[in-house]
């Protein structure tokens, strides 16, 4: 078990930019997820993946943000025409997806917008 | 349906015990403890189904009232390691009990000796 991991741990881009955060999950774990934290906050569900299809997405988020797990393995987030209001830490998360199962959480990667 | 955790910071000394409560107004399925030191990712503690059970992780333990829709996490003679702040993650929709987390704002702790 090597952990869930994200890269790159670290992103600074000007507003207006696109980027594109990687998660490598936990290699048996069928259940992705993406959760958004900004200081003095939870974990704020963005959407998650069973294998390879995106079973929901949150309302929160805006068309700007897309995700993709293809083949079921690892995934990225793609956050376009960036805001200043996109900076956060952006945490993904895997498990094998029952009741009983928790989550497995990354390092994160931490987004700021100039 | 965010949960909410009280109370939101709590400063103990070393040995001191403290409780960390985490309510929501829907019924739930299941209660999700994670606890997230500073710069790290959340690590996970313990989760708690409907049913009452109360389980253990070390000297913390958490007790899930199905009826009050509520969970309370107790750490018990704390240690400078249970610094942190600690979330709870309830499963809002009852009966799958196998969506997405919602976690709460967190419950800082800080342990002084």
């Amino acid at each position: 078990d090597t952990g869930v991991s994200q890269n790159p741990r670290h992103k600074i881009t000007k507003r207006g930019q696109n980027v594109t955060f990687r998660c490598d999950p936990i290699s048996e774990h069928n259940r992705l997820y993406w959760y958004r934290q900004t200081l003095g906050q939870g974990p704020e569900f963005l959407t998650y993946f069973q294998n390879e299809a995106q079973l929901e997405k949150s309302r929160l988020l805006s068309d700007r943000f897309s995700a993709e797990r293809p083949k079921g393995s690892f995934s990225t987030l793609e956050i376009q025409r960036t805001e200043q209001g996109d900076s956060a830490m952006y945490l993904c998360a895997s498990s094998f997806g029952t009741a009983l199962s928790p989550l497995h959480f990354g390092n994160g990667t931490r987004l700021t917008v100039t | 349906q965010q949960p909410v955790q009280s109370p939101q910071a709590v400063i103990l000394r070393e040995g001191e015990d403290a409780v960390i409560n985490c309510s929501s107004s829907k019924a739930l399925y299941s209660v999700h403890w994670y606890r997230q030191k500073h710069g790290e990712a959340p690590v996970f503690l313990m989760i708690l189904l409907k049913g009452g059970e109360q389980k253990g992780h070390e000297k913390i333990s958490a007790s899930f009232n199905e009826k009050k829709q509520q969970s309370s996490l107790y750490l018990t003679a704390s240690q400078l390691s249970y610094s942190g702040t600690y979330f709870c993650g309830i499963n809002p929709r009852g009966n799958s009990g196998n969506t997405p987390l919602v976690f709460g704002k967190g419950t800082r702790l800080s342990v002084i000796a």
